[in-house]
Order: structure tokens, then C-alpha cells, then sequence
């Protein structure tokens, strides 16, 4: 089945104590990118990826890193998250060749800093 | 920065009755998409529309496209409970198809 997953769905964790939240997707897509989802302001760009090697910033990078090593992976790092990056995050992927950017997304990952 | 904005905010309906939702943007587009969201999970692609349409239609979904006045109506018929969700749209700006910005969303409510 062609699916981006996320993993953990669901994580608590304390201030300053870094963690990753993976994202792999198995359609070939060149562009993977990540957002936050917050009450009432939708969805936010993080980072995204045009393919292997490509990182650029979105709209809220602060305090984000990502990586992408290969096509299928796109981890997002918080090396030292704080209680403003309780969010709902998604990752999404598209095939950039198809002209106009459709993105599949993964089913998100409920992050709490406290 | 948010470049669409839907209206309304919330919308409850009966089933069988339609259901209209806005999108207004800022800038000259290359297109625009309507994707859905159940509860807390992932979004969902629907329909696209490109800067040079002005209507497309896809199942029980209609979409139109005014680029004079910038906005974008997503029209859905004979509306069911299952339809219940928060809708978005999502622009691609001119020059830049392939970064998409989102709206804040409007949460439809089918009531049974």
C-alpha cells in the first residue's frame, strides 16, 4: 500500500531532551516535507526536500533539523525541544514529475514538551 | 505567512442539505487544492484546481475558481454524517508550484 508513515504517533517528552520523529514513505517521491498542525492556525511548513541531499527552510525551521540521506527518509530532529513545540506534526511526500504538487500525508505525531 | 484563508470557520448542516466553504488568498496562484481531515489524522487530497480553470468537478465535490477576486468555493452535494470533517485549501504560488501554504480550515459538521 503507497502511504508516508510516521513514527512515534504519539510522544511526551521533557525540555531540552532530544528526540526524532522518523518519516519514510515507499511511493518514489522526490519531495518530502514536514509541517505542524496548531489550533486555529493551520498548517505550518517546517522544512521540506526536493530530493536526496536538498533541504530548504519553511515558514517555522526555528528549533527544527531534518536530514535526508535517502529518497524515502525524511527525519525530523528536535535537539532540544521546548513546551512551544507541543504540536501536531505531519509529514507529507509528492511526486514532484506529475507538474503540480499533490502531497501524500502520513497520519501525524502528537508531540507534547513538557 | 498564511496565504489562504477559508470562511466559515465552522459550518453545521443537516444531512442531504450542501455544503459551501471559502477560500480567499493573496497572490497570483499556480493552483489551488481542497484537501480533508478527519479528526486528528492525516489530511487528504480532493480535488485541484488550476489557476487557468474555473470549475472541476469530481464525485459529489464541486470547485470553482475566481482568480479576479481570488478566492475559491468547494461546494459539496447531498452532504453525509460521513462527510463531517475539517476542509482546507492550499495555494501554489506562481513561479513556486511546488511549495503549497494552507489555510487555517473551516470544521463542517453533518448532523444525521
Amino acid at each position: 500500500e503507497a502511504q508516508v508513515t510516521q513514527n512515534p504517533r504519539y510522544l511526551i517528552t521533557v525540555t531540552g531532551k532530544k528526540l526524532t520523529v522518523t518519516c519514510s514513505q515507499n511511493m518514489n517521491h522526490e519531495y518530502m516535507s514536514w509541517y505542524r498542525q496548531d489550533p486555529g492556525l493551520g498548517l505550518r511548513q517546517i522544512y521540506y526536500s526536493m530530493n536526496v541531499e536538498v533541504t530548504d527552510k519553511g515558514d517555522v525551521p526555528e528549533g527544527y533539523k531534518v536530514s535526508r540521506k535517502e529518497k524515502r527518509n525524511f527525519p525530523l530532529i528536535l535537539e532540544s525541544p521546548s513546551p512551544n513545540q507541543t504540536s501536531l506534526y505531519f509529514c507529507a511526500s509528492s511526486l514532484l514529475s506529475s507538474g503540480a504538487n499533490v502531497l501524500t500525508f502520513g497520519a501525524g505525531s502528537r508531540l507534547t514538551v513538557l | 505567512s498564511q496565504q489562504g484563508e477559508e470562511d466559515p470557520q465552522a459550518l453545521s448542516i443537516q444531512e442531504g442539505e450542501n455544503a459551501t466553504m471559502n477560500c480567499s488568498y493573496k497572490t497570483s496562484i499556480n493552483n489551488l487544492q481542497w484537501y480533508r481531515q478527519n479528526s486528528g489524522r492525516g489530511l487528504v487530497h480532493l480535488i485541484l484546481i488550476r489557476s487557468n480553470e474555473r470549475e472541476k468537478h469530481s464525485g459529489r465535490l464541486r470547485v470553482t475558481l475566481d482568480t479576479s477576486k481570488k478566492s475559491s468555493s468547494l461546494l459539496i452535494t447531498a452532504s453525509r454524517a460521513a462527510d463531517t470533517a475539517s476542509y482546507f485549501c492550499a495555494t501554489a504560488l506562481s513561479g513556486s508550484a511546488r511549495q503549497l501554504t494552507f489555510g487555517s480550515g473551516t470544521q463542517l459538521t453533518v448532523l444525521p
